[in-house]
């Protein structure tokens, strides 16, 4: 494998279910991004995590939870979501957090459908 | 604030010819650094050029082109003799200086070149 992949492509999931998106990077960069893309709006930052550790929490719900157990992984966590949510959800990463080249490297994203 | 506008919400071209995607941003920043992605139908966002705020050179690459004008705040991008596989939504970004891990994104120019 290489580049980002983004595990499942495709989910279907009722308001009270529990599901998690997975990401994972073959690149060995340091930091990973969780974006939202929602038809016809741009798309949302939602995390950043750099070196396991959360940087950056755009004021998401508490029902999307992330989680980064080493540099390669990263999760996000769902439950009791609306439909609203529903959106296509892109995982990033890139060498390293700030600095003058960041250039962020994107999976094909997680088509997620919320009933 | 940090903005990024793509007027231009769909294109068609046939094939062969050139077509300009327009991208305006606003920032108060002096130091910042601005993006094109490719994201086709597959889903990924595939990186295709970064320019800082000091470097206004045009660049060119292949049949791609980029127009950097800061007494605009304009960075536009410009294929040449497009081709059926150009086909895809083209996102136009921007990170500033001080929250480099951030990329404001634009809605995004859906080019669709038929054959």
């Amino acid at each position: 494998e290489t580049g980002v992949t983004q595990t499942p492509r495709h989910l279907v999931m009722g308001m009270t279910n529990k599901k998690s998106l997975k990401c994972e990077q073959h690149l060995g960069h340091n930091a990973m991004y969780w974006y939202k893309q929602s038809a016809k709006k741009p798309l949302e930052l939602m995390f950043v995590y750099s070196l396991e550790e959360r940087v950056e929490n755009n004021s998401v719900p508490s029902r999307f939870s992330p989680e980064c157990p080493n540099s390669s992984h990263l999760f996000l966590h769902l439950h009791t979501l609306q439909p609203e949510d529903s959106a296509l959800y892109l995982c990033a990463s890139s060498q390293d957090r700030g600095g003058t080249y960041n250039e962020q490297f994107f999976g094909p994203g997680t088509r997620l459908t919320v009933l | 604030a940090q903005k990024v506008t793509q007027a231009q919400t769909e294109i068609s071209v046939v094939e062969k010819e050139d077509v300009t995607l327009d991208c305006v941003y606003e920032t108060r920043d002096t130091t910042y650094y601005l993006f094109w992605y490719k994201q086709p139908p597959s889903g990924e966002l595939v990186f295709l050029i970064r320019r800082n705020s000091f470097d206004e050179q045009n660049e060119i690459s292949g049949r791609y082109s980029w127009n950097f004008q800061k007494s605009t705040s304009s960075f536009n991008f410009t294929i040449t003799a497009s081709q059926v596989v150009d086909s895809a939504v083209y996102f136009c970004a921007l990170s500033e200086a001080r929250n480099t891990d951030k990329l404001i994104f634009g809605t995004g120019t859906r080019l669709q070149v038929f054959p």
